[in-house]
């Protein structure tokens, strides 16, 4: 089975920066598009960034573009979102998801989501 | 910018049918922006539903289906329960590795 576990979020003070991580299991991981999606308290969901599977081209929603950077160890079956310049308008759930082939369109499989905060 | 565009709510009986839709606020969808559709319940990640306009995600039973009716994605729920009361989000692929959710309808059973 497809799992995707998400850890690194929490509290960090504006300006600050976190580490997101994702590790996942069941399925080939070099083989597919990874991607970030966030949902703020009470909204709906975000498109953040997506990467290829090896990792060689990235995108980014303009609302992160030059604050937050998508990586990923294939070795190590894990997706990363470094995050910085956090501002409140940052704070959400972040989903990792999984894409359905080497192509970045679409979302077959989320994690559970890692909640971060920004808050003085 | 572009803005996708869903019903903010709709409602359907027990057992009917309902048709909820996705728009682009610069033009028509078509099977190039490869629409998604997923499912959310209040406290729960999202569940996808439908990928690449009208391929079922594993596991989703054939109530759910994708098309595109006009200009605009579609998601039709034949046979509605009550389970089914939950937001539902669309997706689009606009090009440029870039993708834009919907804000989401809000489904209600009664």
């Amino acid at each position: 089975d497809v799992q995707l576990l998400e850890s690194g979020g929490g509290f960090v003070q504006p300006g600050g920066s976190l580490r997101l991580s994702c590790v996942a299991s069941g399925f080939t991981f070099y083989n597919y598009a990874m991607g970030w999606v966030r949902q703020a308290p009470g909204r709906g969901l975000e498109w953040v960034s997506d990467i290829s599977g090896g990792g060689g081209s990235t995108y980014y929603a303009d609302s992160v573009k030059g604050r937050f950077t998508i990586s990923r160890d294939n070795s190590k079956n894990t997706l990363f979102l470094q995050m910085s310049s956090l501002r409140a308008e940052d704070t959400a759930i972040y989903y990792c998801a999984k894409k359905p082939d080497l192509a970045v369109t679409g979302t077959d499989y989320w994690g559970q989501g890692t909640l971060v905060t920004v808050s003085s | 910018q572009t803005v996708v565009t869903q019903e903010p709510s709709f409602s359907v009986s027990p057992g009917g049918t309902v048709t909820l839709t996705c728009g682009l606020s610069s033009g028509s969808v078509s099977t190039d922006n490869s629409p998604s559709w997923f499912q959310q319940t209040p406290g729960q990640a999202p569940r996808t539903l439908i990928l690449s306009t009208n391929t079922r995600s594993s596991g989703v039973p054939d109530r759910f289906s994708g098309s595109i009716l006009g200009n605009k994605a579609a998601l039709t729920i034949t046979g509605a329960q009550a389970d089914d009361e939950s937001d539902y989000y669309c997706a689009l692929y606009v090009g440029s590795g870039i993708s834009v959710f919907g804000g989401g309808t809000k489904l209600t059973v009664l």
